[in-house]
């Protein structure tokens, strides 16, 4: 079965802290993307990659990075993390040209 | 950018009734996708629909694309306990980009 892992469901962190979140998918697509979920906001877009080492900016990118090393590894950084990056993080991986999304169970995110 | 609404926000419904959900995009769909998520979870993959006027089944859910492909429906029959969650509603916001844009999502509560 094809499968994008998150590395945690729950994650408690301080704010100032660097938070890595990391996802890993393993049926070789190039395409990974970075959401965040909030009520009311539905999914918005922090970064993708198309690519090892390529990535873009979605939507909401500030206060945000990414790294691509592999192309099974996609990972979300916050820098520093503050009290309003509290929320569900997704993310989601598509082989280019593909059609269906294969999403992870996310990681539940709270900064105090 | 592209940009999807869903209706209703929310929705609660008797076991066994019918129901629908709809979402309308401010341009063209090159794809829309259909995601039900339980909650706190991840989000499962549906339906993909692609041309307009298409329909496709699993199931109990029905989902269609309009002729002029702006418009999708979700339609649940005899709804059942294991239907409830958030339905979500995602497309392509650039043809061949695959960059998934979403709506808000529709909250279905199924009381017994």
């Amino acid at each position: 079965d094809v499968k994008v892992t998150q590395s945690s469901r729950y994650l408690v962190k301080r704010t100032g802290e660097k938070v890595f979140l990391e996802c890993v998918q393993d049926m070789d697509h190039e395409n990974m993307f970075w959401y965040r979920q909030d009520p009311g906001l539905g999914l918005r877009l922090i970064y993708f990659s198309y690519d090892v080492k390529m990535k873009e900016k979605g939507d909401i990118p500030e206060g945000y990075s990414v790294s691509r090393e592999k192309k099974e590894r996609f990972s979300l950084i916050l820098e520093s993390a503050s009290t309003n990056q509290t929320s569900m993080y997704l993310c989601a991986s598509i082989r280019q040209g593909g059609s269906g999304y294969t999403f992870g169970s996310g990681t539940r995110l709270t900064v105090v | 950018s592209q940009e999807l609404e869903q209706s209703p926000q929310s929705l609660i419904v008797q076991e066994g009734k019918n129901l629908t959900i709809n979402c309308t995009s401010s341009k063209t769909l090159y794809g829309l996708y259909w995601y039900k998520q339980k909650y706190g979870e991840g989000l499962i993959f549906l339906m993909m629909l692609q041309k307009g006027g298409e329909e496709k089944s699993h199931e109990k859910i029905t989902a269609k694309l309009d002729e002029k492909k702006q418009q999708s429906s979700l339609h649940i029959t005899a709804s059942q306990p294991s239907h409830a969650g958030i339905y979500l509603c995602g497309a392509d916001g650039i043809q061949g980009a695959q960059k998934l844009v979403f709506g808000q999502g529709t909250r279905l509560t199924i009381n017994p």
